[in-house]
């Protein structure tokens, strides 16, 4: 079974308009972190946002949000005012356990066009 | 300059042939790994290191192999290139010190075999 889910191969936007990307999760470990990377056409991996698992307030970088519910075991992430620039793939990561010892793992990946 | 650098960037190779990739970090970070990206399947761990005596297969070892020559350097080999190892690859640190233990990519080295 994935431990990380993300339902959506492709999404589609309006510039300025906010877009929600979804990424459910499994595990049964209590501590874990969740996070969102963004890969541009350029092919970096860019690191977005990080959510950990005991942390009470939803994680927010800028125009990025993280709505995490965790009895839902899902982390979603919200892009506000879209901008051509956020045009890329974005892919959903989780950790598993306390410390660094831990392996990532990937989502398959949503791909995001903003549209002008 | 980069953090994180890749050689080489791009490399086409022949079906049979042992190719190296390279991976070089700046960062000071203890954590390598190495993945590879095909289309609608993410990223898939290959191999990762904690640290320059710990060495430990990913998802899809099979057909690699690694070396963590220091801190600072840890390299990816296929032994013998077949075609269905055409892929993306990338080398990415991560630290040990606190949370988030987020994770720093190269820019990638884009595989064929043919």
């Amino acid at each position: 079974a994935q431990k990380i889910t993300q339902t959506q191969p492709g999404m589609f936007v309006q510039e300025k308009e906010a877009v929600t990307l979804d990424c459910t999760y499994d595990t049964s470990d209590p501590s874990y972190g969740l996070f969102w990377y963004k890969q541009p056409s350029s092919g970096e991996m860019i690191f977005l946002i990080y959510q950990g698992s005991y942390d009470q307030q939803n994680a927010t970088e800028g125009r990025y949000s993280l709505n995490f519910q965790k009895a839902r075991k899902s982390a979603n992430l919200v892009i506000s005012a879209s901008q051509l620039g956020d045009s890329a793939m974005y892919f959903c990561a989780m950790r598993e356990g306390s410390g660094g010892s831990y392996i990532p793992t990937f989502g398959r990946g949503t791909s995001l066009i903003v549209h002008p | 300059d980069a953090d994180v650098t890749q050689t080489p960037r791009n490399r086409i190779t022949k079906t049979g042939k042992r190719i190296m990739l390279e991976c070089s970090q700046t960062k000071g970070h203890d954590r390598m790994y190495w993945y590879r990206q095909d289309p609608g399947l993410g990223l898939r761990l290959i191999y990762y290191s904690f640290d320059v005596k710990d060495i430990n297969k990913g998802e899809i070892s099979d057909g690699y192999s690694v070396s963590r020559q220091a801190q600072a350097k840890f390299s990816l080999s296929l032994e013998s290139a077949i075609p269905n190892q055409t892929a993306l690859y990338f080398c990415a640190t991560s630290d040990m010190g606190g949370a988030p233990y987020e994770q720093y990519f190269g820019p990638g080295t884009r595989l064929t075999v043919t």
